[in-house]
This record gives C-alpha cells, structure tokens and sequence, in this order.
C-alpha cells in the first residue's frame, strides 16, 4: 500500500540556520507533491507544490525538491526564524489532482531564538 | 479572504448521539473533502465529494456519512458516536481545473470528544 514517511522526532535548530525536513513514499508515482504548515490547534495551510518533471522550486526562504528516483522530497527552509515553528506536513498526489491525496504524519520543527 | 468554515471548535458529545459537523467554503470550490487528524497517524481521508450530491469513500469511513445538498456545504454525520470517534475533524476543498496545484484550503478544525 502507499506510505509516506516523516520524520516523526521534532526537529530543533538555531534561528538563522537552515531546516531541512524529509518526505520518503513508497509504492507511489506521484506527479506532484504539495508541502502543508500546520499550527497547533489549526487547520494545515498550503505552501507550495512541485512538479515531477520539476527538480527544485523556490518561494522566498522556501526550497522544495523532489528526486522521483529516490522517492523523497526535501523542504528547506533557509534563515529559519522562530515564527517558523510548526509542523510541516508533505502530500503526494497523482494525475487526477489529488481526490484521494495522502499526507505525512509531519515533522515538528522548533527554531530557538 | 477566502476560506472554509467549520460550524464547530470544540464539541463534546455522548456515546451514542448523532453529530453533525458542517463545513460550507466560498471559494465555487468542486471537491471537498472530510478528514480526521490523530497524533502519529497524520490526516486520514473519510469521505469527499466532487460534485453536488456525488460522494465518495474515503480510507476510513466506517461509522460516518456524509451529505452535500449545495456546492458550498458539505456535512459530516457520526451515525452513532463512539468513544474512538474523538479525534480533530478537518474539512478541506480544492479547485478541480487546478488539478491540486493550489492545494487544499481547510478550515480550522472541530475538536470532538465523545465520552
């Protein structure tokens, strides 16, 4: 069956620096990818989505990639900034543009200032 | 803005009751969908619907229907709550012409407990 893996241990790093979060899937030829921000208590809220024929996309402090050979997707966030913390959720979704799109568990991230 | 809105933050029923969670979106969106959210298990698809009256299953939807009479309205309905029926209720919506590349916008979430 089609599964998606997240880290599930929170990620914690120094404002300024760099996250990088994971999204592995498997038994899955996704053709895009969306990434989610999710505060507590909130619904998710839609980032950004890359493409299968797209290696990289960019939006401000966001990077997203997206390696169909290793099935992962990996989502940077550059200069974090304690306003980033959240859980970041990913969501693989096929051709038919997400009727039945599966999410990660997600991946708490902590900035400290 | 635009935005989904769900009827409830928090709801406390008993076991046994019928609940109604509505969910009504102003975005002409198509498609919308019911999920819940439990820790570690991430969001899990209940029902959705891409058309008025039109409904699909979900991964889970055993002890739960659904109805959408308009476009903008789509309800959740617990036949019968149980106790494992706790969990955060999220209703989403999506464009079908964007084909998921705007993604889902979801509402706030119902917080239902069931004692």
């Amino acid at each position: 069956s089609q599964k998606i893996e997240q880290n599930s241990e929170a990620l914690n790093i120094q404002e300024g620096k760099t996250a990088t979060l994971t999204c592995n899937y498997t038994n899955y030829s996704p053709a895009y990818l969306q990434w989610y921000r999710q505060d507590p208590g909130r619904g998710p809220v839609f980032l950004l989505l890359i493409r299968e024929n797209e290696k990289e996309k960019r939006k401000e402090r966001l990077k997203v990639t997206f390696d169909t050979t290793l099935k992962q997707s990996l989502f940077h966030i550059t200069a974090s900034q304690p306003a980033d913390s959240a859980t970041y959720l990913c969501a693989p979704l096929g051709s038919t543009g997400g009727f039945k799109t599966i999410f990660g568990a997600g991946t708490r991230l902590f900035v400290k200032a | 803005d635009v935005k989904v809105t769900q009827s409830s933050r928090y709801l406390v029923k008993r076991t046994g009751e019928k609940v109604f969670l509505e969910c009504v979106q102003d975005m002409d969106h198509e498609n919308m969908f019911w999920y819940r959210q439990d820790p570690g298990l991430g969001l899990r698809l209940i029902y959705f619907s891409y058309d008025v009256k039109m409904k699909e299953k979900g991964d889970i939807p055993e002890g739960y229907s659904v109805s959408r009479e308009k476009k903008e309205r789509f309800s959740l309905i617990l036949e019968s709550a149980s106790t494992n029926q706790t969990s955060m209720y999220l209703c989403a919506s999506s464009s079908k012409l964007s084909g998921g590349a705007y993604g889902y916008t979801f509402g706030s979430g119902t917080r239902l407990t069931v004692v």
